[in-house]
């Protein structure tokens, strides 16, 4: 079955950009997409298609999907976005979703 | 406003059965796919069901094939799961979710409600 890997914690100071991957065989001829969870809370989704914002979601939030990785970018970290990140992508009409990672502002 | 709310959670013994329901509200049910995924306590998302619009497809992770139902009602704008023979790896919170109701983008996971607690012990 397909997988997908992700670091299982990132560190930012604030103001500084935090970058999160999302590695899958090639990954890159899929869509990603990104949930932002934070304790207590139901996912929201921050990314999809490799790139695209949902309306209301920060400029900051960005992302890029090439090769075997995909990488989800936050500039200038707020503390607001400390959270869990969780990248996802369909394979053979299932959805994946990646292991999740923690991101602390610190 | 869109809203999806989960009910039907609850503590079932293992070998048990529970259906949980998902009432939609704020846009037209019947134009989506929807879906239900699961979190274990602790861990991370997990993909369980997804159905058509019309109810002509579903699609499984591997664990829940054979056990699991996805089924909806579009008259009464709701999505349904069907839970049969549970055991301890069922327990999490299981979340519907409309895909591509502000995306338009199918393949995006737009919508979640507030989830549905299920336990399984005995």
């Amino acid at each position: 079955s397909y997988e997908l890997t992700q670091p299982p914690s990132v560190s930012v100071s604030p103001g500084q950009t935090a970058s999160i991957t999302c590695s899958g065989d090639k990954l890159g001829n899929k869509y990603a997409c990104w949930y932002q969870q934070k304790p207590g809370q139901s996912p929201v989704l921050v990314i999809y298609q490799d790139n695209k914002r949902p309306s209301g979601i920060p400029e900051r939030f960005s992302g890029s999907n090439s090769g075997n990785t995909a990488t989800l970018t936050i500039s200038g970290t707020q503390a607001m976005d400390e959270a869990d990140y969780y990248c996802q992508a369909w394979d053979s009409s299932t959805a994946v979703f990646g292991g999740g990672t923690q991101l602390t502002v610190l | 406003e869109v809203q999806l709310v989960e009910s039907g959670g609850g503590l079932v013994q293992p070998g048990g059965s529970l259906r949980l329901s998902c009432a939609a509200s704020g846009f037209t049910f019947r134009n989506y796919w929807m879906s239900w995924v699961r979190q274990s306590p602790g861990k991370g998302l997990e993909w369980v069901a997804n159905i058509k619009q019309d109810g002509s497809e579903e699609y499984y992770v591997d664990s829940v094939k054979g056990r699991f139902t996805i089924s909806r009602d579009n008259a009464k704008n709701s999505l349904f799961l069907q839970m049969n023979t549970l055991s301890g790896e069922d327990t999490a919170v299981y979340y519907c979710i409309a895909q591509g109701t502000i995306t338009l983008v199918t393949d995006a996971f737009d919508i979640w409600g507030q989830g549905t607690v299920v336990s399984v012990s005995s």
